[in-house]
């Protein structure tokens, strides 16, 4: 069965410090994708990234990078520099080939950056 | 451009009523899906559609109704509410079922019931 864990409940960190958020998630397909959403205070839901498991390249997008390891079945995100405005839920999601768009939500990381 | 709009965005019941929540997407998107948030925890798909005259269930889909008369249209019925089915509940729309993009999200509906 699939199954996103995202063992960091809440992180508080101080500005400007990196911070690195864990996923590491189960499926017995071989085509899946992974994502990351940003669900701010004001409460919508932020796309961030995508990746499908056939690309392990890591990306480096501004302060945000994704670190994809299928030996380990893991998709982290890391904030380099943090700021206020990072403060939110990260969720780390799964959607299998085969199951028509159908997201398998993590239990989400509440990320607290402090001035 | 609007994207997806739920309304309403805030609503309290009392158990045993009944309510829709609608879901308006402007995007000509296939797939729609109806989700819920409890505190703690992700989202649970609830129902979702592949296209206009569809359903099917998700997750949690017991509680729940679900129609798709029209194409930018999804609406959740909850037909004798229950104090369980106190939640944030999002819709979302995509182009296809094949995530070759991603979701996009409503701002969510807060439903209480008492």
């Amino acid at each position: 069965a699939q199954k996103v864990t995202q063992a960091q409940t809440e992180i508080s960190v101080v500005e400007k410090e990196d911070v690195t958020l864990d996923c590491v998630y189960e499926t017995r397909d071989t085509t899946y994708y992974l994502f990351w959403y940003k669900q701010p205070p004001s409460g919508e839901l932020v796309f961030l990234i995508r990746r499908n498991s056939f690309d392990e390249q890591n990306e480096i997008s501004g302060r945000y990078s994704w670190n994809f390891q299928k030996s380990t079945s893991s998709f982290n995100f890391t904030i380099t520099a943090s700021q206020v405005v990072d403060s939110a839920v990260y969720f780390c999601v799964l959607s299998e080939s085969n199951q028509g768009g159908k997201l398998i939500f993590g239990q989400g990381t509440e990320l607290s950056v402090k001035p | 451009n609007a994207g997806v709009t739920q309304t309403p965005k805030f609503r309290v019941l009392k158990t045993g009523q009944s309510m829709t929540l609608l879901c308006a997407q402007d995007m000509n998107h296939e797939y729609m899906y109806w989700y819920r948030q409890d505190p703690g925890m992700g989202l649970r798909l609830i129902h979702y559609s592949v296209g206009e005259g569809t359903t099917a269930k998700g997750e949690v889909p017991d509680g729940y109704n679900v129609s798709r008369l029209k194409k930018q249209n999804f609406l959740l019925g909850l037909e004798s509410a229950a104090p369980s089915q106190t939640s944030v509940y999002f819709c979302a729309s995509s182009y296809s079922g094949r995530v070759t993009g991603e979701l996009f999200f409503g701002e969510g509906s807060r439903l209480t019931v008492l």
